[in-house]
Formats: structure tokens, C-alpha cells, sequence
């Protein structure tokens, strides 16, 4: 099993439709999460954090954590086709400088 | 503007001959850190270091040195470089266990 689990995608919305991307992890120790964006050929960019349960809203994006369920998802609201990307989801354990990253969810919006 | 660089951003080069891939960073981090992202694979830590003349191996370290001498500095060597280090690398940064992780703009290198 891997640590970070993420579907690979496509994940694939229209322009306008909220995109909902999905990442779980194994080690119960994990204390901080974050997404990133990352165009291809491109470094990945930070989009969020999220240390405890619950929600955290940043304008279109939503991160969601639910720590009993070793889950936490990205939600993106009006989905533009500038949004399309690969989603990576990074999760980082208790005391530890590491992050352990999926393999990232390809998100495409179409016009 | 606080960011990661590394130079070069592209490089072809053949088996064998040694390499450096520069990394620095403005942030005052403490924590440094290489990875290389390969299709399918997604990211893979080579190499991180904790603080100046700290380091230590990540997941996929084999046929690559690091030195940190200097805080805001972590190359990545090549020393006999072979075609399947063939990648896209990053250094990364961050300041500590709650700090958030920024990466450089990659280099992408071909090992012919």
C-alpha cells in the first residue's frame, strides 16, 4: 500500500463545474497536508495547507481534512481550463522535515 | 522575492561525465531537499539535509552526492551519470516541521 494515495485521473469537468479531487494516507502520524498544482514540465506550485480537521477555504479552493478517515480532498469551484493540471497531494509526518507526495491527479476542464 | 533557483535548467550530457546541478535558496530555510519526478513514478526524494553539513539520503539516492556547506546552498552531483538519471529534478525548501515546502523551477537533464 502505498503511503499517499491518489487516483490518477483523468479527472475530467466542465468549465463552471466544481472538481473534486480525492487523496488518502496511511500513517496516522501525519500531521500537516498540502496540495500542489503542477503544470507540465513545470515545479509544483503550493495551493494549500491544512493542519487540522475540517475545511480551509482559499478564494476558489477548498481543502478538507478528516484525520479519523485518513482522508483529504481539494475542492475547486469554478472550474476554469486554466485549472487543468495535475494535482499533487503531500502529507508530512509528525515531527518530520519530509514530505511523502502522491502520484498526483490529472484534472481536465473542459471549455 | 524569496525563491529556490537552480541552474542549469537543461542539460545534455553523456555517460560518465560528472555533473553539478546548483540549488540555492533565500528563504533562510533550514531544510533542503532533491527530488526527481519520473512519468508514472511522480515525485521521488534523492537526497535532503536537515541543516549546514547535515544530510542525508532519501528514497532513490543511488549514484548521487549532495553537499550542504553553506545554508542557502545544496548541489546535487552526478559523479558518473548514466542514461537512466534521466529526469526532471527539483531542490526544494522549507523551514521547518510545520513550514510550508517550495521547489525550484526543475532541470531537466538527458544522459546520453
Amino acid at each position: 500500500q502505498k503511503e499517499v494515495e491518489q487516483n490518477s485521473g483523468p479527472l475530467s469537468v466542465p468549465e463552471g463545474a466544481i472538481a473534486s479531487l480525492n487523496c488518502t494516507y496511511s500513517d496516522r502520524g501525519s500531521q500537516s497536508f498540502f496540495w500542489y498544482r503542477q503544470y507540465s514540465g513545470k515545479s509544483p506550485e503550493l495551493i494549500m495547507s491544512i493542519y487540522s480537521n475540517g475545511d480551509k477555504e482559499d478564494g476558489r479552493f477548498t481543502a478538507q481534512l478528516n484525520k479519523a478517515s485518513q482522508y483529504v480532498s481539494l475542492l475547486i469551484r469554478d472550474s476554469q481550463p486554466s485549472d487543468s493540471a495535475t494535482y499533487l497531494c503531500a502529507v508530512r509526518r509528525d515531527s518530520s522535515y519530509k514530505l511523502i507526495f502522491g502520484s498526483g491527479t490529472r484534472l481536465l476542464v473542459r471549455p | 522575492e524569496a525563491q529556490v533557483t537552480q541552474n542549469p535548467r537543461y542539460l545534455i550530457t553523456v555517460t560518465g561525465k560528472k555533473l553539478t546541478v546548483t540549488c540555492s535558496q533565500n528563504m533562510n530555510h533550514e531544510y533542503m531537499s532533491w527530488y526527481r519526478q519520473d512519468p508514472g513514478l511522480g515525485l521521488r526524494q534523492i537526497y535532503y539535509s536537515m541543516n549546514v553539513e547535515v544530510t542525508d539520503k532519501g528514497d532513490v539516492p543511488e549514484g548521487y552526492k549532495v553537499s550542504r556547506k553553506e545554508k542557502r546552498n545544496f548541489p546535487l552531483i552526478l559523479e558518473s551519470p548514466s542514461p537512466n538519471q534521466t529526469s526532471l529534478y527539483f531542490c526544494a525548501s522549507n523551514s521547518g516541521s510545520l513550514g510550508e515546502q517550495y521547489f525550484g523551477p526543475g532541470t531537466r537533464l538527458t544522459v546520453t
